[in-house]
């Protein structure tokens, strides 16, 4: 079936450089994407979400993109820190299913070098 | 910070013994998912639901069971467990509408002996 998968299993930053984690969908009917960050042993974490009708949206220091063109979204972590250090997952509702029903990528592990 | 609570957080346990994970959260949220996830991987919808006496299953087959008898309790129970249960459980909630985002709890890591 379509799913939502991720360009990069890993990504290893120096602290204080931006981040950019990328993400691409299949399924045009996609309308709202959230990010997750899940660090070792906890939960995922919501960080910032995107409707579809919108290509941008930021946060506190977090932007998300969304390139339906392409049908690719990304996250950019600016200013990177060592607590930023954990696995991003991308997901995605489709339109017209269930409301409350998300599909997560595979996730891409960040790591944040002193 | 979401106020998702689950129990036990690790549990190791022998083929055959029956388990129940608790989930509950304080937010009031009528929706409530299950999510399985293996180390490093995706995370897979197995049970979700609406509100009270509303449950159903998701994506990945699963073996457990779930009740939904109080808003705020989500319990999910494998009668008889086997190694390949061995995982992580995710419990979720939130709130009605489509727009609305799943706050998840810290996760019980089920090892099967």
């Amino acid at each position: 079936g379509e799913s939502v998968g991720l360009h990069l299993p890993t990504l290893s930053v120096q602290e204080g450089d931006n981040s950019i984690i990328n993400c691409a969908y299949s399924n045009s009917a996609s309308d709202y994407f959230i990010w997750y960050k899940q660090e070792s042993g906890k939960g995922p974490q919501f960080i910032i979400d995107i409707r579809s009708n919108m290509d941008k949206r930021q946060g506190q220091r977090v932007t998300v993109l969304l390139n339906k063109t392409v049908k690719h979204l990304s996250l950019q972590i600016a200013a990177t820190q060592p607590g930023d250090s954990a696995v991003y997952f991308c997901a995605e509702r489709i339109s017209g299913g269930s409301n409350y029903k998300l599909t997560f990528g595979k996730g891409t592990l960040l790591t944040v070098n002193p | 910070e979401a106020d998702i609570y689950q129990t036990p957080r690790y549990l190791v346990i022998g083929t055959g013994k029956k388990i129940t994970l608790e989930c509950s959260q304080t937010m009031g949220h009528d929706k409530m998912y299950w999510y399985q996830q293996d180390p490093g991987m995706e995370l897979h919808l197995i049970h979700y639901s609406y509100g009270v006496n509303s449950t159903e299953k998701g994506d990945l087959s699963s073996e457990s069971t779930v009740s939904r008898i109080r808003t705020e309790h989500f319990p999910l129970t494998l009668e008889s467990a086997r190694p390949s249960h061995t995982s992580q459980y995710l419990c979720a909630s939130s709130e009605v509408g489509g727009w609305a985002t799943q706050y998840f709890g810290p996760g019980t890591r089920l090892t099967v002996l």
